[in-house]
């Protein structure tokens, strides 16, 4: 069964700093660019960030640009997003999503989701 | 940035109902158009991409259509599952940004 299953949210302070997980199964995940998306308490969704299936491509969401940083380890089939700084409205469901075809050279959209990881960002 | 508007932003419909949800980009995308249904507390759910393709398992009663700028969504028969926000996106440029979304649910 192809599925993906985020992990590491959590409650944070603002100015803090948390790394979420994306564990892959099912598929040949290196032949797959991957996203990050998230959606606030009771709004829409927001596309975040962007990786090609070797790594060797990023892309960032304005809103996040200089503050998150997405990575993979194609040895662990596993997908990351280190977050910094973060602030209030970053407070979201991130969810981890498959890009539609293998080897896209750009988004193609998303095919396969994760279930969300829940981040809080409070004092 | 390639923006994305959406009409309506909620609608109520009758089981058995046609469904139209409407969804515009802010530049030429030609055909770059995914559509997504998202349930209360899930994950979204690609349903259409391409502007008219149907994702594999995905009912005949979702149809998509359009290119350019100007895309509709429609659900021929409205049933008590399809409850749930649309969203369409686009993936011409990045980023692939997201419509603000349609809610629909049962009169």
């Amino acid at each position: 069964e192809v599925q993906l299953v985020e992990s590491g949210g959590g409650l944070v302070q603002p100015g803090g700093s948390l790394r979420l997980s994306c564990a892959a199964s099912g598929f040949t995940f290196s032949s797959y660019a991957m996203h990050w998306v998230r959606q606030a308490p009771g709004k829409g969704l927001e596309y975040v960030s962007a990786i090609s299936s070797n790594g060797g491509s990023t892309y960032y969401a304005n809103s996040v640009k200089g503050r998150f940083t997405i990575s993979r380890d194609n040895s662990k089939n596993t997908l990351y997003l280190q977050m910094g700084s973060l602030r209030a409205e970053d407070m979201a469901v991130y969810y981890c999503a498959r890009d539609r075809l293998p080897y896209s050279s750009s988004p193609l959209g998303m095919d396969v989701w994760g279930q969300g990881t829940t981040v809080t960002v409070s004092s | 940035d390639i923006q994305m508007t959406q009409s309506p932003s909620s609608l109520s419909a009758s089981v058995g109902d046609r469904v139209t949800i409407t969804c515009q980009a802010s530049q030429d995308i030609s055909n770059y158009l995914n559509w997504y249904q998202q349930k209360p507390g899930k994950a979204p759910k690609l349903l259409i991409y391409d502007a008219s393709n149907l994702e594999t398992g995905v009912p005949s009663r979702f149809s998509g259509s359009g290119s350019g700028t100007d895309f509709t969504f429609t659900i021929s028969s409205l049933q008590p599952e399809d409850i749930a926000t649309y969203y369409c996106q686009q993936y011409d440029n990045l980023p692939p940004l997201f419509g603000p979304g349609t809610k629909v649910d049962i009169k």
